[in-house]
């Protein structure tokens, strides 16, 4: 069965830092991969997705992530982070690309709290 | 576009009443989610339809829990007898097709009491 890991299961970061969030999936083959926010009291909202071609996306409000087949590894970055980026974040994986599975498998998240 | 309607916001009630919380998709979408949210045990897949038949339950927790798709635009899930270990966010997400990721509704927090 696929599985996501988060590593970080709380981040602090002061604002301006850079962030760097871990994700790992288990499956080996062709998948899509997501990164989620939640911010305080509010649902989960896309931030990004990858799902072939250009390994490394883009998504909003400054937020990219970087697909590594090799290490199974979708981790989620941002050069500077802001107060407002504090929430938190999910990341998850479906598969295999194109079948329609509908599953999404999320990681336990990750906390971000950013300092003003 | 709407988005994912969920109702009600929040919903307080007694151990063993019935709890029904109910989810409208975005229009087009074929398939909907139904998850639990809690500090212990993260986002849990309760289950999941397309065009409105149930595909995957595995994640409802006992026969306490049971779940409607009776069309397209219209959900329910349901807890009867409700226990406070229910206690928890409940979050409805439609999708079409799937992996072009969910819209999630804001929410159902339930305490039950």
């Amino acid at each position: 069965a696929q599985s996501v890991s988060q590593h970080n299961h709380h981040v602090i970061l002061s604002e301006a830092a850079s962030l760097e969030l871990g994700c790992n999936y288990s499956y080996g083959g062709t998948v899509n991969l997501f990164w989620y926010v939640q911010y305080p009291g509010q649902h989960l909202q896309l931030l990004l997705k990858y799902f072939s071609g250009d390994p490394l996306v883009k998504g909003i409000k400054g937020f990219e992530a970087e697909f590594i087949k090799s290490k199974f590894s979708f981790n989620l970055r941002k050069p500077s982070v802001q107060w407002s980026d504090t929430a938190e974040y999910f990341c998850a994986v479906n598969g295999p690309a194109g079948s329609n599975t509908g599953k999404l498998i999320f990681g336990q998240g990750t906390t971000l709290q950013v300092k003003p | 576009d709407a988005g994912v309607i969920q109702s009600p916001r929040h919903e307080v009630t007694e151990m063993g009443q019935e709890v029904t919380l109910r989810c409208k998709p975005i229009s087009g979408h074929d398939y909907l989610f139904w998850y639990r949210q809690t500090m212990m045990r993260g986002l849990e897949l309760l289950i999941y339809f397309n065009n409105n038949v149930p595909i995957d339950d595995s994640g409802m927790p006992e026969d306490r829990f049971s779940a409607k798709m009776p069309n397209a635009s219209f959900s329910t899930l349901k807890i009867q007898p409700s226990e406070p270990r229910d206690s928890a966010v409940y979050f409805c997400a439609s999708s079409f097709p799937s992996f072009y990721g969910y819209t999630f509704g804001s929410g159902t927090r339930l305490t039950v009491v």
